[in-house]
């Protein structure tokens, strides 16, 4: 049973463009969350979604920040206009959900604003 | 809103030795959940062990224990009989639980602690 995946592990933007970053839960979870780490710091939480639908969005920040996660395929989390402050990297977890609540994480993204 | 902290940002012991990692959090709710995750340095983040708060007994993964202070609101991580390769960060994490049918709540994380185990 593969784990969770996510890609690019490292993605290189330059201030202004978008980076787009994948995930794909492990198999038979519908329960994906992102969190962000900067450097030093511990895991910040982002976004919490299910299959087409956003439960928390309470990390998120307001502007240029997006998630989804569609009926098919993997979630992506999308930041528009990046700037250097967006260096982070980006970690997804997922859970079956119900009563079966513990968070797998894969290995992250690492992104770079140059 | 919760919090977590853990006030060791490092500690340094021998192999074989016996290390507690300390973590305190705060909350007004009651039905919630704790975790140690480890974080190696290829920073994948790895599941150490979980304590559901209405559980007395504390959790025991091999040479991995918690001591759960339920009223004191703290959640150390025992690791015994240390080896090299349990040198990480390692991050204490809290989540509620509001079971509606669907998941549960993101994970609320502290700043971590460097664990370095000497040979």
């Amino acid at each position: 049973n593969a784990g969770v995946m996510q890609n690019p592990r490292h993605l290189v933007r330059r201030r202004g463009q978008e980076a787009r970053l994948r995930c794909s839960p492990m198999k038979g979870h519908s329960h994906v969350y992102w969190y962000r780490q900067l450097p030093e710091e511990g895991l910040k939480f982002m976004v919490y979604l299910q299959k087409e639908n956003i439960i928390d969005e309470s990390g998120m920040p307001k502007e240029r920040f997006s998630a989804e996660f569609p009926k098919e395929g993997p979630s992506i989390l999308r930041i528009q206009q990046v700037v250097r402050g967006d260096s982070a990297a980006y970690f997804c977890a997922s859970s079956p959900g119900g009563h079966l609540y513990e968070q797998y994480f894969g290995p992250g993204t690492r992104l770079t604003v140059t | 809103a919760q919090t977590v902290t853990q006030s060791q940002p490092e500690m340094s012991v021998q192999e074989a030795e016996t290390v507690t990692l300390s973590c305190t959090y705060d909350t007004s709710e009651s039905n919630y959940y704790l975790f140690w995750y480890k974080q190696p340095p290829s920073r994948q983040m790895i599941l150490v062990i979980r304590q559901e708060a209405y559980k007395q007994q504390n959790a025991t993964e091999n040479r991995f224990s918690v001591n759960f202070q339920k009223a004191a609101k703290s959640f150390s991580l025992k690791i015994s009989d240390s080896q090299l390769g349990d040198t990480a960060m390692y991050f204490c994490a809290f989540m509620k639980h509001e079971y509606s049918g669907g998941g549960a709540d993101g994970l609320t994380f502290g700043k971590g602690t460097h664990l370095i185990i000497q040979p």
